[in-house]
This record gives C-alpha cells, sequence and structure tokens, in this order.
C-alpha cells in the first residue's frame, strides 16, 4: 500500500511563504486522494484542504482559502501544499494524509469517495523572526 | 470549539475496557463516515477505525467502532500500557465541504 514520505523541518519568518511536499512510495496516484492536516503545538488536528491528483481536483477550507495552494505532480506520484503569508500562529506540524477511493466508480471527482487511512510522518513548520 | 466533541480526557487500568464517545450533527458523523486515530506522543496520527467500524487488519481486534445517529465511540478491550496515546475521531461535514475532528481524548492506562 502506498507510504506517504513529507518533506523535512523548515523555519520561515512573518511574511514569508513555506512549499512542503508529500510523496507516495510503493504506489501511484490513481483512485487517491491527499488531504493536508495541521496540528499546532498542543492542538488538536485542523483539515486545511486537499486534492485528488488524477484529476487534479482541489478543495481548501474556508478558514485558509486564498493563503494556500495544493499540487500534484502525477509524474513523481508528489503533492505539495504551499502556505503564503505565514504568521506565528501558523507554527505548527503539517501532515499529509490520504486515501483510496472506495465504490464501484473509482477514481470518482467527489472528496467524499475517498478514505483518510494513510499519514506522513509530518513536516514542522516554525513562523519566527 | 472542535466541530466534533469528544470528551478531554479518559482513564481506565490494565485489563479494562474503556470507551470514548465523539458527538457530531447530521451534517457530519450523521451522514458520513467516522474514523478514528491514534496518536502516540510525538508522532503521526494512525489511523484505527474507518467508515464506522471497519478495522485494518494490522489493527488489534481490541479496538473497535460503533455508529448511532451523529454519535460515534470507539471501545478499547483489554486496556495495555501502550494503549496511552491521544484519540481523535474524524468525519466529513457536508456543510463546510471537508473533514472535520473532534478535539482528541487523552487516555491515561493507570
Amino acid at each position: 500500500q502506498v507510504q506517504l514520505v513529507q518533506s523535512g523541518a523548515e523555519v520561515k519568518k512573518p511574511g514569508s511563504s513555506v512549499k512542503v511536499s508529500c510523496r507516495a512510495s510503493r504506489g501511484t496516484f490513481s483512485s487517491f486522494a491527499i488531504n493536508w492536516v495541521r496540528q499546532a503545538p498542543g492542538q488538536e488536528l485542523e483539515w486545511m484542504g486537499g486534492i485528488i491528483p488524477i484529476f487534479e481536483t482541489t478543495r481548501y477550507a474556508q478558514k485558509f482559502q486564498g493563503r494556500i495552494t495544493i499540487t500534484a505532480d502525477e509524474s513523481t506520484t508528489t503533492v505539495y501544499m504551499e502556505v503564503s503569508s505565514l504568521r506565528s500562529d501558523d507554527t505548527a506540524v503539517f501532515y499529509c494524509t490520504g486515501g483510496y477511493c472506495y465504490g464501484d466508480s473509482c477514481p470518482t471527482y467527489d472528496f467524499n469517495d475517498y478514505d483518510m487511512d494513510i499519514w506522513g510522518q509530518g513536516t514542522t513548520v516554525i513562523v519566527s523572526s | 470549539q472542535s466541530v466534533l466533541t469528544q470528551p478531554p480526557s479518559a482513564s481506565g487500568t490494565p485489563g479494562q475496557r474503556v470507551t470514548i464517545s465523539c458527538s457530531g450533527t447530521s451534517s457530519n458523523i450523521g451522514n458520513n463516515y467516522v474514523y478514528w486515530f491514534q496518536q502516540l506522543p510525538g508522532t503521526a496520527p494512525e489511523l484505527l477505525i474507518h467508515r464506522d467500524t471497519q478495522r485494518p487488519s494490522r489493527i488489534p481486534d481490541r479496538f473497535s467502532g460503533s455508529k448511532s445517529g451523529s454519535s460515534s465511540s470507539l471501545a478499547i478491550s483489554d486496556l495495555r500500557s501502550e494503549d496511552e496515546a491521544y484519540y481523535y475521531c474524524a468525519s466529513r461535514d457536508d456543510r463546510l465541504s471537508g473533514w472535520v475532528f473532534g478535539g482528541g481524548t487523552k487516555l491515561t492506562v493507570l
């Protein structure tokens, strides 16, 4: 089954951007969706957005709309998330998490048809002046 | 404030059975699958239960999930010290068009 391997930790200045990657190893992107989830220090998990790479269909949480961009490169089975206008309260561990499409018509454009089964190891982003 | 409501803490002694609840609405749990994750300190979450009650083959049958209406529960039987962790529930939310999580429950094995 697919494993998700994320890029390394980053330290960024307020106002800058960060681009985090998530590579699927031991598998392909077909019938798979990837989501990004944030966990601030000592806090709960928070969904940021997701992508169905085979269709390049994206969906973003309203809170992050306009500030994050999720893209996919099928040739390298890698998904990227770029977060702009970083603030100190963006300091968090960012996880990519994905799952296979289930049902009779996979792959589909509907995010509701995909599980959330597999997690990357997490990428720590520290925003500090 | 999380969309899904979990108790902040739970506890039990080795060998006991504990349950963790997760309460939502018709917009999320009531109309979508529930997923349960375990997060050990300093590690990424790991799937325990998906699609309400289904357990991946690598997860021991001590873990089980249930759902009734807009609420779900995770049960852990034969509690062990290695079960001490945070547990999160998650579901899709039709109104928010995305995933929502519970605030997490810290399980302590006494």
